[in-house]
């Protein structure tokens, strides 16, 4: 069975520009979350989709949105690019929840 | 709130034991996890535990979970070079599947 994939690995990005980030899950799981890792704040949660529903949300600015589609892909929009969000983004799938799979996350830099 | 605290650093011989400590304050955690994280990698999930237990062994790791004390630990027999990376505790409480990550303990295995 495939793992998550995430697309883009890398990315770079300038101040002010938006950006969007995509997850595809593990086949048949219906949930799908993100995070933000730093080396300053650690992991922290962003959103929670399930059955293209957001579950739940973290504390995160409003620049910060996701959506999910009907196949359970999800993907992560981030506006007005700050340096302060560059970051690895995590995305996990999971099928009843009590696991979470991660995938590689995608490499943010914003110059 | 919701806060999950890890020493740093722990470092170890080749062939020793490993034990990894990890303290919650969420009482109503039901899952709490253990990851991996190599440099340059997603977070690999290596073993979780149903806050009912009290104790879980998987091959050559041990979960301890002590929930009068919210305190876990993961104990790695046999630790291996290839052991050495950041390792995650995470707690799962009852807002879906967000989860609440430690800052990691980095594990570093000399031989």
């Amino acid at each position: 069975k495939a793992g998550v994939t995430q697309t883009p690995r890398y990315l770079i990005k300038t101040r002010g520009q938006q950006v969007t980030l995509s997850c595809s899950p593990i086949s048949g799981h219906r949930s799908v979350s993100w995070y933000q890792q730093t080396p300053g704040q650690g992991l922290q949660f962003l959103f929670e989709y399930f059955s293209e529903t957001q579950r739940n949300k973290g504390n995160f600015p409003g620049r910060f949105s996701g959506r999910q589609f009907s196949n359970s892909r999800s993907e992560m929009n981030v506006s007005t690019l700050e340096l302060g969000d560059s970051a690895l983004y995590l995305c996990a799938s999971s099928a009843q929840g009590n696991e979470q799979f991660f995938g590689p996350g995608t490499r943010l830099t914003v110059l | 709130g919701e806060d999950v605290e890890q020493s740093l650093f722990l470092s170890v011989r080749e062939g020793d034991s490993s034990v990894i400590n990890c303290t919650y304050t969420d009482s109503s955690s039901t899952y709490l996890y253990w990851y991996k994280q190599e440099p340059g990698a997603g977070l690999q999930l290596l073993t979780y535990i149903f806050s009912n237990m009290d104790m879980k062994q998987d091959q050559r790791l041990t979960v301890l979970l002590n929930k009068k004390d919210k305190h876990l630990s993961l104990r790695i027999a046999d630790t291996q070079t290839g052991d050495s990376a950041i390792y995650f505790c995470a707690e799962r409480g009852n807002q879906g599947g967000k989860l609440i990550f430690g800052q990691g303990t980095e594990l570093s295995v000399k031989p």
